[in-house]
């Protein structure tokens, strides 16, 4: 059972756009910046989004990232089928003093 | 160009111990921290721990703390993470990733990469 709360999976056609949410408490989201990563199949998973909206250099403007509360959303718009993978949440709990990921969501391009 | 090589495949027996290390090169090793993160066949990631190369501080997740040691070697700028008293549920891949030179308890990025390509440890008997 992990720490921070995603949905399974989503998808959505070429061209379109999805989000993905993390739901978490006042201990980890509420209270520390929210990084999300990128997993595709065989390689090693990837930065895509640091402290709640900040895209590292190399990503593309079509990943953002935001934060409200104890919850983020991590959106992809203009979805490409190289885009096709596991996107994980995580944060610092301080609660815990330690990072805790999501479960992960399967992302689809149909 | 920063880059994490990791050590290759290891194959242990429960109750046995794995060393995996992490080799940083493209940046200044001692000016950053490095995280542990796993992920078992069919699962999610899984943070283990974090190491600030400069101070030695650590934090580890509690699931894995007692049998996870995680140390540096700034001579040779890598990293290592060392598991005890195996079980079949730690065959994983086990990811090392650039991480933050202070806790985020004191401050420092809670976030990390880039990513080391994973290393498979397999417990079997």
């Amino acid at each position: 059972q992990s720490v921070l709360t995603q949905p399974p999976s989503v998808s959505a056609a070429p061209g379109q756009k999805v989000t993905i949410s993390c739901s978490g408490s006042r201990s980890n989201i509420g209270n520390n910046y929210v990084s999300w990563y990128q997993h595709l199949p065989g390689t090693a998973p990837k930065l895509v989004i640091h402290d709640n909206n900040k895209r590292p250099s190399g990503v593309p403007d079509r990943f953002s990232g935001s934060k409200a509360g104890t919850s983020a959303t991590l959106a992809i718009t203009g979805l490409q089928t190289g885009d096709e993978g596991d996107y994980y949440c995580a944060t610092w709990d301080s609660g815990l003093s330690a990072g805790v990921f999501g479960g992960g969501t399967q992302v689809t391009v149909l | 160009q920063v880059h994490l090589a990791q050590s290759g495949p290891e194959v242990r027996r429960p109750g046995a111990s794995v060393s995996v290390s992490c080799k940083a090169s493209g940046y200044t090793f001692s000016n950053w921290g490095i995280v542990w993160v796993r992920q078992a066949p069919g699962q999610g990631l899984e943070w283990m721990g974090w190491i600030s190369v400069y101070t030695g501080d650590k934090k580890y997740a509690q699931q894995i703390k007692g049998r996870a040691s995680m140390s540096t070697d700034t001579s040779t700028n890598t990293a290592y993470l060392e598991v005890k008293s195996l079980r079949s549920d730690d065959t994983a891949i086990y990811y090392c990733a650039r991480g933050a030179e202070r806790s985020p308890d004191y401050g420092g990025n809670s976030w990390f990469g880039p990513w080391g390509r994973g290393t498979l440890v397999t417990v079997s008997s």
